[in-house]
C-alpha cells in the first residue's frame, strides 16, 4: 500500500535543540496523526489534525496539517532526553462515517539526544 | 478510562506450528478493532480490521487471519507459521466516528524459527 514520505529518518540533536520532522504525500489525506513509539512498546498518539491549516500543540509539541492536505510537520521544542524514540506521522484518507480505515504509517523519524 | 491489552507480549515457535494472538479493549463498546504488524526499524503495515463481530476485512493477503468472536475481542491466528511471520504484531482500536484515532496495545513481539 501507499506510504507516507517521512524525513528526516534519523536526528541525532543536543539537548535542549528544537527539533522539526515532516511527512508528505502525493495524495490528499483528511486527517493526519503523530505517534511516538518507544522500544518494544505500541505507539502512543501524540497530536491528531483534522483540518487543512489547523496548526495543534501537545505541550512541547507542535504541529500542522498542511494547506494542501498532502503534508504535515511536527515540531518539539527545546527537547529533552525522555523525548528519545521514533515518531512516526500516520494520514487517513477519508473521513469513513463510522466505518474503519486503516491509517497509512510513514517510516518514521528515529530521535537521538545527546547530552 | 479505555486500555487494550495483548498477549502474550513475546512469543517464540517453530516454522510450521500454529498461532494465536489476542487482543482485548476495555472501557469502550463496538469499537472498531485493527491488526498491524510492523518490521524492525520500519512503519505499520495494516493487516485485518473489523467493524464488529464476526466482521473482518483483510487488508493484505498472507498467511494469517482473524476472528472477532466477541465485541472487544480480536484474535489473530495462523495454521501454519512461517520464518517471515517473524515481527512485531500490533492491535489497536478506534470510537466509531468520522475521526480515526486510534489508540495502541503494547505489541506482541512473535519470532519464528
Amino acid at each position: 500500500g501507499q506510504q507516507l514520505n517521512q524525513s528526516p529518518q534519523s536526528m541525532f540533536i543536543q539537548e535542549g535543540e528544537d527539533v522539526s520532522m515532516n511527512c508528505t504525500s502525493s495524495s490528499i489525506f483528511n486527517t493526519w496523526l503523530w505517534y511516538k513509539q518507544e522500544p518494544g512498546e505500541g505507539p502512543v498518539l501524540l497530536i491528531a489534525l483534522y483540518k487543512a491549516g489547523e496548526l495543534t500543540s501537545n505541550g512541547r509539541l507542535t504541529a500542522q496539517f498542511g494547506i494542501t492536505r498532502k503534508d504535515s510537520f511536527l515540531n518539539i521544542s527545546a527537547s529533552i532526553p525522555s523525548d528519545v524514540g521514533i515518531y512516526f506521522c500516520a494520514g487517513q484518507k477519508r473521513y469513513s462515517g463510522g466505518g474503519a480505515d486503516g491509517l497509512t504509517f510513514g517510516k518514521g523519524t528515529h530521535l537521538i539526544i545527546q547530552p | 478510562s479505555q486500555t487494550i491489552h495483548q498477549w502474550p507480549a513475546t512469543l517464540v515457535q517453530p516454522v510450521g506450528s500454529p498461532l494465536s494472538l489476542e487482543c482485548t479493549v476495555e472501557g469502550t463498546s463496538n469499537p472498531n478493532l485493527y491488526w498491524y504488524r510492523q518490521a524492525a526499524g520500519r512503519g505499520l503495515q495494516l493487516l485485518f480490521y473489523s467493524v464488529g463481530i464476526g466482521q473482518i476485512s483483510s487488508e493484505v493477503p498472507q498467511n494469517l487471519s482473524a476472528s472477532r468472536p466477541q465485541d472487544r475481542q480480536f484474535i489473530l491466528s495462523s495454521k501454519k507459521l512461517l520464518l517471515s511471520d517473524s515481527s512485531f504484531y500490533l492491535c489497536a482500536w478506534s470510537v466509531k466516528s468520522s475521526y480515526n484515532e486510534q489508540f495502541f496495545g503494547p505489541g506482541t513481539r512473535l519470532t519464528v524459527l
